[in-house]
């Protein structure tokens, strides 16, 4: 079956504009997760959607925000890019078949954003 | 706030050498915990994981982990590594709250396997 698909693959932005980014989940999954992963950073965890609702946040700015539709895919947004938002994005999803954070993720390639 | 450390961020190894990779971990309750694997080019994909039972747990390509709750360890080994483990290696942890997922990754291990 199909991955994690996220669009786009790369991306280049001004400061002070906005970007969403976009992630379609494998068929069946309902959790669907966003990385940020830095060099200096590594990977941090932005937040996590579940049936439309966000069930779990990171500790990131109100900058960064994210939605999750009906079909389980979900979109995240970044608001008045600053440079230091440069960075790979993941997105994960995961079945959730009730046993929450017992369930393995499964991870796309990446959005990879550049703010000049 | 929990967090997760991994003691080495690069390590070069020849192959057939024996490979051990530290991870610790900072909470005090249960935790579910896995070891990820990024690969040159390639998504990250799970290697392992442990959320209960048998504390050493067996993953793909030959890895293993052990779990010690004593020391909020979960160390992942394989007793010969290959040129193509060259990769780099994530230990990460999620904590069964209230529900779904907030996992924290480790600041990863690069690992590098001279032929």
């Amino acid at each position: 079956k199909a991955g994690v698909t996220q669009t786009p693959r790369y991306l280049i932005k001004t400061r002070g504009q906005q970007v969403t980014l976009s992630c379609s989940p494998i068929s069946g999954h309902r959790s669907v997760s966003w990385y940020q992963q830095t060099p200096g950073q590594g990977l941090q965890f932005l937040f996590e959607y579940f049936s439309e609702t966000q069930r779990n946040k990171g500790n990131f700015p109100g900058r960064f925000s994210g939605r999750q539709f009906s079909n389980s895919r979900s979109e995240m947004n970044v608001s008045t890019l600053e440079l230091g938002d440069s960075a790979l994005y993941l997105c994960a999803s995961a079945r959730d078949r009730g046993g929450g954070s017992s369930d393995e993720q499964y991870f796309g390639p990446g959005t990879r954003l550049t703010v000049t | 706030a929990q967090s997760v450390s991994q003691h080495n961020h690069h390590v070069i190894l020849s192959e057939a050498a024996s490979l051990e990779l530290g991870c610790n971990y900072s909470y005090g309750g249960t935790v579910n915990l896995f070891w990820y694997v990024q690969y040159p080019g390639q998504h990250l994909q799970l290697l392992l994981k442990y959320f209960s039972g048998d504390p050493l747990v067996k993953g793909i390509k030959g890895f293993e982990a052990e779990f010690i709750k004593s020391k909020f360890s979960f160390n992942l080994r394989k007793p010969s590594v290959q040129w193509s483990d060259t990769a780099e290696y994530f230990c990460a942890v999620n904590t069964p709250n209230t529900g779904g997922f907030k996992t924290i990754f480790g600041a990863g291990t690069r690992l590098f396997v001279k032929a």
